[in-house]
Order: C-alpha cells, then structure tokens, then sequence
C-alpha cells in the first residue's frame, strides 16, 4: 500500500536553531500534503495545507515565517521549523494524498525537542 | 468552519465487554466520516470510514454508521479485546481552499484502555 515517510522520526535541537523535517510519499505521487502538529494526548491540529508547486496555506493562528513549508516536487515536501524555542516541542505529522478523492496517508510523524 | 466533537477523553472497559465511543460532528457541506486510530510513537492510521449519509464503514469487528438526522458517526464494537486498545480519533474531510484535496478535521480523542 501507499507509504509515506517523515524523517527524522525524532530530533533535538537547541532553541534559536532551525530544524527541517522531511515528508516523502514512496510509491505515489502526491499533489497535496498537510502538515499537523499534536502536543502529548491532544489531538491532531492542521498547520498548513501544501500544493506541490505553490505557496502553502496556513490555518488561523500558524506563523508561515517560524513554519516554512516546502513542496517543490510530487513526492517531497519540507517543513522547516525556523529560530525553535522550547514552546515548539511537539510531535508532527504530515499526510499525503494524490488529491480529489484519493485516500489520506499518514507518516509516522517527527518528535522534535527544542531545549 | 467544520467540527468533530468526542465526548470522552477515555473509555475503560473490559475484554469482552461491548463499546460505544462518541463522536458528533458540524459542518455546513457533505463530507466523508473517519474513524483514524492512533498506537503510541506513530502516525494515525485510517480504521474505517463512510463517505456519505447512511453508509457503515466496517473494520476488524468494529463499525460506524454516518447518520445526517443526527450529525453523528459513533463508534461501535460488540466484544472488545485488548488488542484494540489506542486511540481513537473521529474526522471529517473539509474542502480545501485552493486545494483538489479535502482537508481532515480531527476530533480531540478517545482512549481506549481495554483491562484484561
């Protein structure tokens, strides 16, 4: 079945410093993908929709300069979280669908520690 | 904008025991229902899901039925095992602006801790 893959799965960082996550759909090809974040037994927040080649959409309330997201090919998109502080400690999630009504796949997601 | 609500935060019962878990939802168009279930370190992963009014989505014993009347898609089980213990996330698809994709709306979660 379809795969998609998050790497890291896990990373830490210093605060000030920027991390990048990367968000691969393995055996399709992947118009669209969303990033979310979740904090420790809540539930699953959208940050940002992605469109391969265009500019992200950022939901209410996500800063797009501290979230930079990337998605500059059908199988790849990036999310770099710029200048981390502690508060940014999170896990995140990203999804990936070929669109319309194809099916939503998960990766495993990406803990990040920022001290 | 649409809304996933699920009233309990976790449900405790015993292996063999039947399950109800809550879950209501708002929206102003016709979306797809989702149940996604959650293990520890991992993505959510889809369980099963209805793509529109009275349809049942069906998976390893369990089963929702979208019902429009009610706007709800609770989650139903005749004998939970402990392997079923996770968590549970009910969701509905929300056309994205600017998007061919829907975007999912998740509900906050429920626990399921099965006892032995």
């Amino acid at each position: 079945g379809a795969v998609v893959s998050q790497h890291p799965s896990w990373v830490i960082c210093k605060s000030g410093t920027s991390v990048k996550i990367e968000c691969r759909s393995l055996d399709f090809q992947a118009t669209t993908m969303f990033w979310y974040r979740q904090f420790p037994k809540q539930s699953l927040m959208l940050m940002a929709t992605s469109n391969e080649g265009s500019k992200a959409t950022y939901e209410q309330g996500v800063e797009k300069d501290k979230f930079l997201i990337n998605h500059a090919s059908l199988t790849l998109s990036t999310l770099t979280v710029t200048s981390a502080h502690p508060e940014d400690s999170s896990f995140y999630i990203c999804s990936a669908t070929q669109g319309g009504n194809s099916p939503l796949h998960f990766g495993n997601g990406t803990r990040l520690t920022v001290t | 904008g649409d809304s996933v609500v699920q009233t309990e935060g976790q449900v405790l019962p015993s292996e063999g025991d039947s399950l109800i878990v809550n879950c209501s939802y708002e929206t102003t168009q016709y979306p797809s229902l989702f149940w996604y279930v959650q293990y520890p370190g991992e993505g959510p992963q889809l369980h099963l899901k209805a793509m529109k009014a009275n349809d049942k989505g069906r998976n390893k014993g369990f089963e929702a039925m979208y019902r429009k009347e009610t706007t709800s898609f609770h989650l139903e089980k005749d004998s939970v095992q402990e392997s079923d213990s996770a968590v549970y996330f009910c969701a509905l698809s929300e056309t994205s602006l600017g998007s061919s994709a829907s975007k999912i709306i998740f509900g906050s979660g429920t626990r399921l801790s099965i006892r032995p």
